[in-house]
């Protein structure tokens, strides 16, 4: 079946620092990919997706680039910010299938 | 316009008790999605919905579990026999076909004494 790893937090970061925060997959299929993020107090939202090999999402300056022959998903972000503090949660779906979400990274970003 | 929405926000109560969940998806979605997050993970799936029917509910538990969505539009959960395992946050979300974006509503915490 299908799988989403990502990698244990929690991440603690200054701010203005680089972010990255691993994700692979194991997938019947094709699938497409995203990143979901949640805000303290809020909801789960869509922060970018990709939906074939090669392409990048990005979103709010976070990116993450869809790496078929590594099956990863990376995201990345260059200068993270106090405000970007949330849990993040990669997921994938695939035909047919439901989506299918990784454990969570929780990325606290300190002044 | 209006996201997914979820009532009540918080339900107490005590095990052995039968709750409903509801969701209003956004409108003209239509496939609706159930998760279960427990603390420090991630949504877990529990049935989805292609208009009025299940088209997946192989994430349910048990059959104390049940969900309907008789008119393609809101949907209810539904637990038998709660159990102290059952509390969680229950996740909905609505998305305008299968495999498009999920927009997730804010949830419901439940918690079985």
């Amino acid at each position: 079946g299908n799988s989403v790893t990502q990698m244990e937090g929690p991440v603690t970061l200054s701010e203005e620092a680089f972010l990255t925060i691993n994700c692979t997959y194991t997938a019947t299929g094709y699938p497409s990919l995203f990143w979901y993020v949640q805000y303290p107090g809020e909801g789960l939202q869509l922060l970018l997706k990709a939906t074939k090999a090669d392409d990048k999402g990005s979103n709010k300056g976070f990116e993450a680039t869809y790496r078929k022959e590594t099956t990863s998903f990376h995201l990345e972000k260059g200068s993270v910010q106090v405000s970007d503090s949330a849990v993040y949660f990669c997921a994938l779906t695939t035909y047919g299938q439901n989506f299918v979400f990784g454990p969570g990274t929780r990325l606290s970003v300190l002044p | 316009g209006a996201g997914v929405s979820q009532t009540p926000s918080n339900k107490v109560t005590e095990k052995g008790k039968y709750v409903e969940l509801r969701c209003d998806p956004i409108s003209g979605h239509t496939a609706l999605y159930w998760y279960r997050q427990s603390l420090g993970q991630g949504p877990e799936f529990l049935i989805y919905f292609q208009g009025t029917g299940a088209a997946d509910d192989s994430g349910l538990p048990n059959d104390r579990f049940f969900a309907v969505r008789p008119e393609g539009s809101v949907s209810t959960l539904k637990i038998q026999r709660t159990e102290r395992g059952d509390s969680a946050v229950y996740l909905c979300a609505s998305s305008l076909a299968v495999r498009d974006t999920q927009y997730f509503g804010p949830g419901t915490r439940l918690t079985v004494l």
